[in-house]
């Protein structure tokens, strides 16, 4: 069953952690990027990587952090240095058509 | 100026009736289209590419107007399922694969 993985689905964070959120896919697609969304709001691009071992900044990279050590995975590290943390995260790779597919997000909530 | 601008509605609109609405983009390089689904707290889905001679898949139609900027959607007889966000994407000109997100129109279907 091809597709992309989030965990967790819902994540508590107090305030100076860093959390990890995980995104695994299996439909072989080299570009994989992370999104951020805050209500009524469009998505905004933290990080996305195009192939394995490397990766790009996007629009709001600033307390973020991620890797991309194997094809399937890209996590994002949200350090303490995000000031405002609390969003739904979306994780998605991109077909060689350009489309992107998304996995089902994680809810961030700094406690 | 935002890259991509939608009118963020709601568009409210009988069961049965047709519903259209517009998406401006800003950077006349730009080269993939596509119209996205969201549905409330979940991830956005592909509706559809959207092609230079203009396509249709069933109930929904979508156009690209490059001389004007803007890719529109339309949907006929509505069904209450059809009610959601609808995301238009443009790809950045800046870095392909880059995708450009507009903060979406919502559109609600009544009985």
């Amino acid at each position: 069953d091809g597709g992309i993985t989030q965990s967790p689905k819902y994540l508590f964070r107090k305030e100076g952690q860093n959390v990890t959120l995980s995104c695994e896919q299996n439909l072989n697609h080299d570009a994989m990027y992370w999104y951020r969304q805050d209500p009524g709001q469009g998505l905004r691009l933290i990080y996305y990587s195009q192939i394995v071992n490397d990766f790009q900044k996007g629009d709001i990279a600033e307390g973020y952090s991620v890797s991309r050590e194997k094809k399937e995975s890209f996590p994002l590290t949200v350090t303490s240095a995000q000031k405002n943390p609390t969003a739904f995260y979306l994780c998605a790779t991109r077909s060689s058509y350009n489309e992107q597919f998304f996995g089902p997000g994680t809810r961030l909530t700094v406690l | 100026r935002k890259e991509v601008e939608q009118d963020p509605g709601p568009f409210n609109v009988p069961e049965g009736a047709t519903v259209a609405f517009n998406c401006t983009y800003s950077n006349s390089a730009s080269q993939s289209f596509f119209w996205y689904r969201q549905d409330c707290r979940k991830e956005p889905k592909l509706l559809m590419s959207v092609y230079s001679s203009g396509n249709e898949d069933g109930r929904f139609t979508a156009q690209l107007n490059r001389a004007s900027q803007y890719i529109s959607l339309l949907i006929r007889d509505s069904k209450l399922s059809d009610s959601a966000t609808y995301l238009c994407v443009v790809n950045s000109a800046d870095s392909w694969g880059k995708l450009q997100f507009g903060a979406g129109t919502q559109v609600v279907v009544t009985p």
